[in-house]
């Protein structure tokens, strides 16, 4: 069963804190991603991962940093997170030839 | 980029087809068309896609229109677990760049009725 798992579901924090959020996937896709999406909102696109220590930065990278190690794993870190970062996370994998994102369930985060 | 204009809602009651409308009229030639859907408190789901013919899955079936400028999800024996809102998006064909990002509009909050 394809599936991408996002830990933790739900995070607190506070301002000035740092905030690690992991992804995983299971299908060996190569492209790996992280989108927020907040209330009323679509999807905006923080970072993309083509492979492995291959990260590009999507159109809200400011404020965010990403690491790829490993294939099936894309974490997603907050350098001194900020209230306006409270979203929800998602994380996304792909791979050719369809390119069908498939998401995880999404994180949300809570930064007072 | 690219747009398209959904519906905001559309009603349904259980076991009725759902025709789903999207609108494109500006969509270029290497651009597909997806939908996704997403119930609250979940992650987008992928549906389906389609360049220029029709398709079908176990999901949906989408009708393209002859010059692209519109398609329709058609949702067949639809259930309470329908119930979300559908995305209808354009993303270019070459992998990479752009080609990789998908821009979730506001989509069609499909209700379902027992």
């Amino acid at each position: 069963d394809m599936k991408v798992t996002q830990m933790p579901r739900y995070l607190i924090k506070r301002m000035g804190e740092n905030v690690l959020l992991e992804c995983g996937q299971d299908m060996s896709h190569e492209t790996m991603y992280w989108y927020r999406q907040d209330p009323g909102l679509g999807l905006q696109l923080i970072y993309i991962s083509y492979d492995v220590d291959s990260n590009s930065e999507g159109d809200i990278p400011k404020g965010y940093r990403v690491s790829r190690k490993k294939r099936e794993h894309f974490s997603l870190i907050l350098d001194s997170a900020k209230t306006n970062q409270t979203s929800v996370y998602f994380c996304a994998s792909s791979s050719p030839p369809a390119y069908e994102q498939y998401f995880g369930p999404g994180t949300r985060l809570t930064v007072l | 980029d690219a747009k398209t204009t959904q519906p905001d809602s559309m009603e349904s009651t259980e076991g009725e087809t759902v025709h789903l409308p999207c609108s494109h009229a500006t969509i270029s030639g290497n651009e597909y068309i997806y939908w996704y859907r997403q119930v609250p408190l979940q992650g987008p789901e992928y549906v389906t896609h389609g360049l220029q013919q029709n398709t079908t899955n176990s999901m949906a079936f989408l009708a393209i229109a002859s010059d692209r400028k519109s398609s329709t999800l058609i949702l067949t024996h639809v259930s309470l677990r329908d119930a979300a809102v559908y995305h209808c998006i354009l993303r270019a064909s070459y992998y990479g760049g752009s080609g990789n990002k998908l821009i979730f509009g506001t989509g069609t909050l499909l209700s379902v009725k027992p």
